[in-house]
């Protein structure tokens, strides 16, 4: 069982918006602005969409945004395309012995 | 453009060692604001975080694997590597090599990645 807990799978149709909620504790997203969301394509690596909460890499698109609101972190897309579709995981610095936890991942759908 | 490549065996016998090894390029392995850390990911299923290291030589483990574990660096290869000792079938596992920036908080945040390896532990 994952530190940090995220729905399954989420689906949504070209041109809505999702979004995937992250839950951990005050160890972990509760207590601290290090979560970060990856983006894993099937036989890929995952990529990084997000850090420290809110934060959008160089070259990733402004349709991904994070937030955060007490233990439960947040990853909306918006303007769904095609390409979207993929696992998305996220991760956070917990100030137990365990450094990192990561959620469980969620699977996208394009409908 | 920096990239990481995983390589390593990818069989490897239960209660033997795990040995793999990434290797850096367009970039330096040295450079002090980097942590390099081994990530992996079973058939299916979810990202674990196995440990990283800095330049110093500082290490962290996942308390999970920590008595099995040994991140190591080599500098002048732009190698770091990991070694598992006394591997299952619950190692099998894509293994990824990462870096990240080395800031407080920062231990999930990993900015480039390896394509990753399959690693199967079987007789």
């Amino acid at each position: 069982q994952s530190a940090l807990t995220q729905p399954a799978s989420v689906s949504g149709s070209p041109g809505q918006s999702i979004t995937i909620s992250c839950t951990g504790s005050s160890s972990d997203i509760g207590g601290y602005k290090y979560v970060s969301w990856y983006q894993q394509h099937p036989g890929k690596a995952p990529k990084v969409m997000i850090y420290d909460v809110s934060n959008r890499p160089s070259g990733v698109s402004n349709r991904f945004s994070g937030s955060k609101s007490g233990n439960t972190a947040s990853l909306t897309i918006s303007g769904l395309q095609a390409e979207d579709e993929a696992d998305y995981y996220c991760s956070s610095y917990t100030s137990t012995s365990s450094l990192v936890v990561f959620g469980g991942g969620t699977k996208l759908t394009v409908l | 453009q920096v990239q990481l490549q995983e390589s390593g065996p990818g069989l490897v016998k239960p209660s033997q060692t795990l040995s793999l090894t990434c290797t850096v390029s367009g970039g330096s392995i040295s450079s002090s604001n980097n942590c390099w850390s081994w990530i992996r990911q079973p058939a299916g299923k979810g990202l674990e975080w196995i440990g990283r290291i800095d330049t110093s030589g500082t290490t962290n483990y996942n308390p999970s694997l920590k008595s099995r574990v040994t991140i190591s660096v080599d500098t002048s290869k732009n190698q770091f590597s990991l070694i598992l000792s006394s591997v299952t079938a619950a190692d099998t596992a894509v293994y990824y090599c990462a870096r990240g920036p080395r800031y407080s908080g920062s231990y999930g945040l990993f900015d480039y990645w390896g394509q990753g390896t399959l690693v199967t532990v079987s007789s």
